[in-house]
């Protein structure tokens, strides 16, 4: 059981290029969530998704897109990478009341 | 706006040590949750109370719920270099699920 996998664990942009985060879950959850961590700042929620076709903002959603094609997957777009992005950012998935984090993605921007 | 404050920042204790983390809101949640992240990791649940006044033990780790729902602490008993870690808490308020939010967390270092 893989739970919820994220790819890639690292990468590096330079300002204004555009890249797509990958997030899948074989727990067939419905709900699944995008984070960014930041030092001081805790987790902050960007992006979820109550089920396929359905995605609604969080607390900072500015510069990031979603889509839900499958109950799966739940990828995340930068359209044009800015420093303000550098950052980690996790996935998860949640469960009745639990819910389950990706292992990380960490994003520099240049 | 909720808000989830978590208190100390940062802690650094000796081995054998006992510590108490606490997180206070002004606003009731429906449940809240206690994880444990470890570095370059994503955070891992460690307990969610939902009753106001709950209390739960998991091995050395208590976690209590407080009467009016808005406060939740975790107390370590006999802390363990094992127990070195960034401790979140997270409270969801209820309707869509995507209202959970997390408090800034608790940088604990056990020192053997």
């Amino acid at each position: 059981n893989a739970g919820v996998t994220q790819t890639p664990k690292f990468q590096v942009l330079k300002t204004g290029q555009s890249m797509t985060l990958q997030c899948a879950q074989d727990m067939n959850h419905e709900y699944m969530s995008w984070y960014r961590q930041d030092p001081g700042m805790g987790l902050r929620l960007i992006h979820y998704s109550v089920g396929a076709g359905i995605t609604d903002q969080g607390e900072v959603p500015n510069g990031y897109n979603v889509s839900r094609s499958t109950t799966e997957d739940f990828p995340l777009r930068l359209l044009s990478a800015a420093p303000s992005q550098t950052s980690v950012y996790f996935c998860a998935s949640m469960g009745l009341y639990e819910q389950y984090f990706g292992p990380g993605t960490r994003l520099t921007v240049t | 706006t909720q808000l989830l404050e978590q208190s100390p920042q940062f802690l650094s204790i000796q081995e054998g040590e006992n510590l108490t983390v606490y997180c206070n809101s002004s606003s009731v949640f429906s449940s809240l949750q206690w994880y444990r992240q470890e570095p370059g990791e994503g955070p891992v649940l460690l307990v969610t109370v939902v009753t106001g006044g709950e209390v739960k033990k998991l091995k050395r780790l208590t976690f209590q719920f407080g009467d009016a729902r808005k406060d939740s602490s975790l107390h370590i008993t006999a802390a363990q270099p094992g127990d070195t870690g960034l401790y979140l808490c997270a409270g969801y308020y209820g309707g869509s699920q995507g209202n959970l939010i997390f408090g800034k967390g608790t940088k604990l270092s056990v020192k053997p």
